[in-house]
């Protein structure tokens, strides 16, 4: 069954430094995705993309983040002065065109900033 | 503002017992609503996914069912077993954002052997 993979699954940076998580998409997938759950908390939207370009974003998804997909097969998050408050587990998740159809999540990456 | 919400929060019952996982939403507008499993540390399992114009989906041991107009689903697992113990999250997409989920906190369960 099409999966999609993240790396890395687990990273720890310093206080301001920039990170970059990456995803590898289901291959005919055209929506892609970025959730976060911080510990104990409910999984929170980031980010959804199409197209090349950001479709929506929260609120948490703020200057500090960006997202590219660089060669059509990697998309990546970008934080780019990390705070502790970043530290979570940061899911990555595509689904294709159908609406009707559900998403499907990456195993994540737990980000801990210290 | 779309909100979710799973009762109980956690729950330990023996091996065999059926048993039933509660999600409610407050706007009932939504486009479909996906169950997940969790497992500790893990990523997003999708076990089944409801269009909002079904009543109940099926999938081995588990079947949910979605009452759109009262805002309620509930995720019924029968013979339970050991390996079931996870944390099920509740998931809907609203019909008017482009595809964000919005999740509940989740159901801790825990299946004593």
């Amino acid at each position: 069954e099409p999966e999609v993979t993240q790396t890395p699954s687990h990273q720890v940076t310093q206080m301001g430094q920039e990170v970059i998580l990456r995803c590898v998409p289901i291959s005919n997938h055209l929506y892609f995705y970025w959730y976060r759950q911080i510990l104990g908390q409910k999984v929170e939207f980031l980010v959804s993309f199409y197209n090349n370009e950001i479709s929506e974003k929260s609120e948490i998804f703020d200057d500090q983040f960006s997202v590219e997909r660089p060669d059509g097969s990697n998309f990546t998050l970008k934080i780019r002065s990390t705070k502790l408050e970043d530290s979570a587990m940061y899911f990555c998740a595509s689904r294709d065109r159908d609406r009707a159809f559900g998403y499907t999540f990456g195993s994540g990456t737990r980000l801990t900033v210290v | 503002k779309q909100e979710v919400t799973q009762i109980p929060a956690a729950l330990s019952v023996p091996e065999g017992e059926n048993l039933v996982l509660n999600c409610s939403f407050t706007d009932s507008a939504i486009y479909n609503l996906q169950w997940f499993r969790q497992d500790p540390g893990k990523g997003l399992t999708s076990l089944l996914l409801i269009q909002s114009s079904q009543r109940e989906q099926t999938s081995g041991r588990l079947n949910a069912s979605l009452d759109k107009s009262s805002g309620r689903s509930t995720l019924y697992i029968a013979a339970s077993q050991p390996g079931d113990s996870a944390t099920y999250l509740c998931a809907v997409k609203d019909g008017g954002s482009q595809g964000n989920l919005i999740f509940g906190k989740g159901t801790k369960l825990s299946v004593k052997p």
